[in-house]
């Protein structure tokens, strides 16, 4: 199985802050990286696919970069909605496989 | 625009079988794999498995000797079972539109997800 290690596990920032959570993969998985979000309750909701692609009506202050082994979510620029878990999830092989989260968190 | 729905009980007693339904709507089952995901309580996304209307399936080592998965291309349904339950398996279930395209090698991401549904196991 491919594993999925993101960091930080959690963090706390203010409103427009710009945030970076990492995600790295155990083996290669060219661009096959997803970004979730999710809320208390509900389901994840899909942000990025292949690594940069933004979902349509996802905003543009959420962008992805990465490929191979290491991944990188960013928020420009942190509104009060962002507020989430946030999970990466590779789709190179079976089985599929997320990170633990990353819980950001009001400052 | 496809929207899907789990259903099945809420509280399954220990060593017996959760079963659950994912009712499809706005697209044809057969246009895509299908997947089933879980979360227990405060914990992490766990993929189960996938499913094809064929009924080509591909499910999760860990989980493999408990699951299997339907389908009922009549009714835009698919379904889970998981035998011989503890604790461990407490969690929201979801259905999901699997990554895996129809030509069997794109791979996309979980793009439409079901609203999940809270599976307690306990006496």
């Amino acid at each position: 199985d491919i594993q999925m290690t993101q960091s930080p596990s959690s963090l706390s920032a203010s409103v427009g802050d710009r945030v970076t959570i990492t995600c790295r993969a155990s083996q290669s998985i060219p661009s096959y990286l997803n970004w979730y979000q999710q809320k208390p309750g509900k389901a994840p909701k899909l942000l990025i696919s292949a690594a940069s692609n933004l979902q349509s009506g996802v905003p543009s202050r959420f962008s992805g970069s990465g490929s191979g082994t290491d991944f990188t979510l960013t928020i420009s620029s942190l509104q009060p909605e962002d507020f989430a878990t946030y999970y990466c999830q590779q789709s190179y092989s079976t089985p599929w496989t997320f990170g633990q989260g990353t819980k950001v968190e009001i400052k | 625009q496809v929207q899907l729905q789990e259903s099945g009980p809420g509280l399954v007693k220990p060593s017996e079988t959760l079963s659950l339904t994912c009712t499809v709507s706005g697209d044809s089952i057969s246009s895509f794999y299908w997947s089933w995901i879980r979360q227990p309580p405060g914990k992490g996304l766990e993929w189960i498995g996938y499913i094809y209307y064929s009924g080509n399936t591909n499910y999760n080592p860990s989980l493999k000797s408990r699951v299997t998965m339907s389908v009922d291309t009549s009714k835009n349904q698919f379904s889970l079972k998981l035998t011989s339950v503890t604790a461990a398996d407490t969690a929201v279930y979801y259905c999901a539109r699997d990554p895996l395209a129809r030509d069997g090698y794109t791979r996309n991401a979980f793009d439409i997800w079901g609203q999940g549904t809270m599976v307690t196991v306990s006496s």
